[in-house]
């Protein structure tokens, strides 16, 4: 069954600074991958996502991640990050059977410092 | 823009109560899913479902039920609710191969 690791629970970083979120997933299969962020009190909001085509996806709020088959990974990464953009990022990867059964992570939780 | 949304932010509720959590979507999407949130375990699937009518289980199913009477609205119900179903929940909906749009949770106690 797939399965995803998020293995940083906790980024802590300085405003302006960047900032990579890591995110490994278990199966090379063909896969769909997604980047959900969650601020407090409210639902996840779809950063990103990779269906097909280019490696380097671009997101909303300044965000991209790069889809690695080799290494199996699909990282999160802004070169500057705001006081706003703290939250808990959470990635998913598509079922392998069922594609529109998602798989999440634990989450990251992004903690942005003045 | 996609709208989803979950009737209760905040319930509580004791022991043994049957309780209803109630998630409505307005962009005919045919799929819609529960799932639980809890700290250190990320999002758990508890059911999904692809048409009205039509449920499947997710990974923890036990101690929930569903019910998709129409196709907007999916209804998650605790039979007897217990002290380890204190949780968020959280409701979410899709086109076919489309992305998941989450609604705003319902925060769960059970006491």
């Amino acid at each position: 069954a797939q399965s995803v690791t998020q293995l940083d629970s906790q980024v802590p970083v300085f405003e302006e600074a960047p900032v990579e979120l890591r995110c490994n997933y278990s199966s090379s299969v063909s896969v769909y991958l997604f980047w959900y962020v969650q601020y407090p009190n409210q639902g996840l909001q779809l950063l990103l996502k990779y269906l097909s085509g280019s490696t380097l996806v671009k997101g909303i709020n300044g965000f991209e991640a790069e889809f690695n088959k080799s290494q199996t990974s699909f990282h999160l990464r802004k070169p500057s990050v705001h006081i706003s953009d703290t939250a808990e990022y959470f990635c998913a990867v598509s079922d392998n059977i069922d594609t529109d059964k998602l798989i999440f992570g634990t989450g990251t939780r992004l903690q942005v410092f003045p | 823009d996609v709208k989803v949304t979950q009737s209760s932010r905040y319930l509580v509720k004791r022991t043994g109560e049957k309780v209803f959590l109630e998630c409505v979507q307005d962009m005919d999407h045919e799929n819609m899913f529960w799932y639980r949130q809890d700290p250190g375990l990320g999002l758990r699937l508890i059911y999904f479902s692809y048409d009205v009518k039509m449920k499947e289980k997710g990974d923890i199913p036990e101690g929930y039920s569903v019910s998709r009477e129409k196709k907007e609205r999916f209804s998650l119900i605790l039979e007897s609710a217990s002290t380890n179903q204190t949780s968020m929940y959280l409701c979410a909906s899709s086109p076919i191969n489309q992305p998941q749009h989450f609604g705003d949770g319902t925060r769960l106690s059970i006491l």
